[in-house]
């Protein structure tokens, strides 16, 4: 089966511009995550998807991130304006997380974002 | 609430070496246990699992063995590679959606 897609692999943009990421998971798979991934940190969840509805967003900078999930399937992340401090790798991963679920996520290449 | 601690990298070893790699949790219920892999400019990947006590999860030579009294899940390979360079995350789950992460131990391994 196809894995997590991501898109765009890399991106260079100026503080204050803004960004957006694309992902596509799993097909079948029910959660979606969205993970902040700092050079030689682990990852930090920011928002995680269980169809389209939202299940934590708790760390989730809202007045400058923002993230959707429109008829359960592919997520967008999108940062705007962008600050020096979001430069990381972010990381799309899906499960087929539900009750009894093993809790195997699946992860994505990645989206680098460099901000300047 | 959960937690998981790993020890801290990074961790150097020569070719053929044993590995180790320490990981301890703190969780109220029976979680299930993780270890990621993320090879250099690589996504994250699942490398093995266990789901309840004394099972052992095993994937490319590498080993974990659940161990509820001591709350542990060390992962350890008897003889490494160059190419299991590294970073490593243990992880747990309730199985209520979250993945709790350790910090990730970055393993060097020198020819």
């Amino acid at each position: 089966e196809a894995g997590v897609a991501q898109s765009p692999r890399y991106k260079i943009i100026e503080k204050r511009q803004s960004v957006a990421f694309w992902c596509n998971p799993i097909s079948g798979h029910a959660t979606l995550y969205w993970y902040q991934q700092i050079l030689g940190q682990g990852p930090k969840l920011l928002i995680q998807f269980q169809n389209n509805g939202v299940v934590d967003d708790s760390q989730l900078p809202k007045d400058r991130f923002s993230a959707e999930r429109l008829k359960g399937v592919d997520s967008t992340l999108k940062i705007q304006p962008a600050k020096l401090e979001d430069s990381a790798v972010y990381l799309c991963a899906s499960s087929r997380f539900g009750q009894g679920g093993s809790g195997e996520l699946f992860f994505g290449e990645g989206s680098r974002l460099t901000v300047l | 609430g959960d937690s998981v601690t790993q020890m801290e990298g990074p961790v150097t070893l020569s070719e053929e070496a044993f590995l180790t790699i320490n990981c301890t949790y703190t969780a109220t219920g029976y979680p299930s246990l993780f270890w990621y892999v993320q090879y250099p400019g690589e996504g994250l990947q699942l490398l093995l699992k266990a789901t309840k006590a004394d099972d052992k999860g095993s994937n490319k030579g590498f080993e974990a063995t659940y161990r509820k009294e001591t709350t542990s899940f060390h992962l350890e390979k008897g003889s490494v590679q160059v190419s299991d360079s590294a970073v490593y995350f243990c992880a747990l789950t309730q199985g209520n959606y979250q993945l709790i992460w350790g910090a990730g131990t970055k393993l060097i391994i020198k020819p």
